[in-house]
């Protein structure tokens, strides 16, 4: 198994720009998590998807923020419009069951300037 | 909020020497993971131990729980320079949100060869 895919693994934009980060979990995983991960606040969780329904967003900082997973293999995060603040690396996760092991990806590293 | 707290913050050890990272957390758990991050790499999970256990080996890797005192420490036995990462401990609560993984801010490890 490839793992859990996302891209890009570098973005680099302007403030008030559109921004979607994509994911690819692992096939037959049916829990879906995205984390931010700042030298300030750590690992947050965002999101969290089981079986393609979003059951908490809590962690989604502001309206800017939206999540999708359109399907069981794929799901993307989209911040618009991007802020400095918003850079940081973004981290998807899957897991078999809702509790226990995550398999993380490589992480997108955004960066808005 | 952190759930988990590790100590300490950074850890340098020559090469052969055993390492060890403690992590504190604050309520009941389900079960505790720990997690390694190598330089501009996503999480790799290494171990997790449930609330019920005590202790757990894996390879070098051993892993002790105390509930009572809400605290885990994990020891790396004869280091190698590929070890050199950050470690993190996560804690999963018992109860409705069984899913959500609550990180540490890490512990740094630098194995010097």
């Amino acid at each position: 198994d490839a793992g859990v895919i996302q891209s890009p693994r570098h973005e680099v934009t302007e403030m008030g720009q559109e921004v979607t980060l994509r994911c690819k979990p692992i096939s037959g995983h049916n829990s879906l998590f995205w984390y931010r991960q700042t030298m300030m606040r750590g690992l947050e969780l965002l999101i969290y998807f089981n079986n393609n329904v979003p059951i908490d967003d809590s962690g989604m900082p502001e309206d800017r923020f939206s999540a999708k997973m359109p399907n069981a293999s794929f799901s993307t995060l989209k911040i618009q419009p991007s802020e400095p603040r918003d850079s940081a690396v973004y981290f998807c996760a899957s897991s078999l069951l809702d509790s226990g092991e995550q398999f993380f990806g490589p992480g997108t590293r955004l960066t808005v300037l | 909020s952190q759930q988990g707290e590790e100590d300490p913050q950074a850890l340098s050890i020559q090469e052969g020497e055993n390492a060890t990272m403690n992590c504190s957390y604050k309520t009941s758990i389900n079960n505790l993971q720990w997690y390694r991050q190598n330089s501009g790499r996503g999480l790799v999970h290494l171990i997790l131990i449930r609330s019920n256990e005590r202790e757990k080996h894996s390879g070098r890797l051993r892993v002790t729980l105390d509930t009572s005192k809400k605290s885990s420490s994990l020891l790396i036995t004869a280091s190698r320079a590929a070890d050199t990462a950050s470690y993190f401990c996560a804690t999963q609560n018992s109860g409705g949100s069984n899913y959500k993984l609550t990180f540490g801010k890490g512990t740094l490890l630098t194995v010097n060869p």
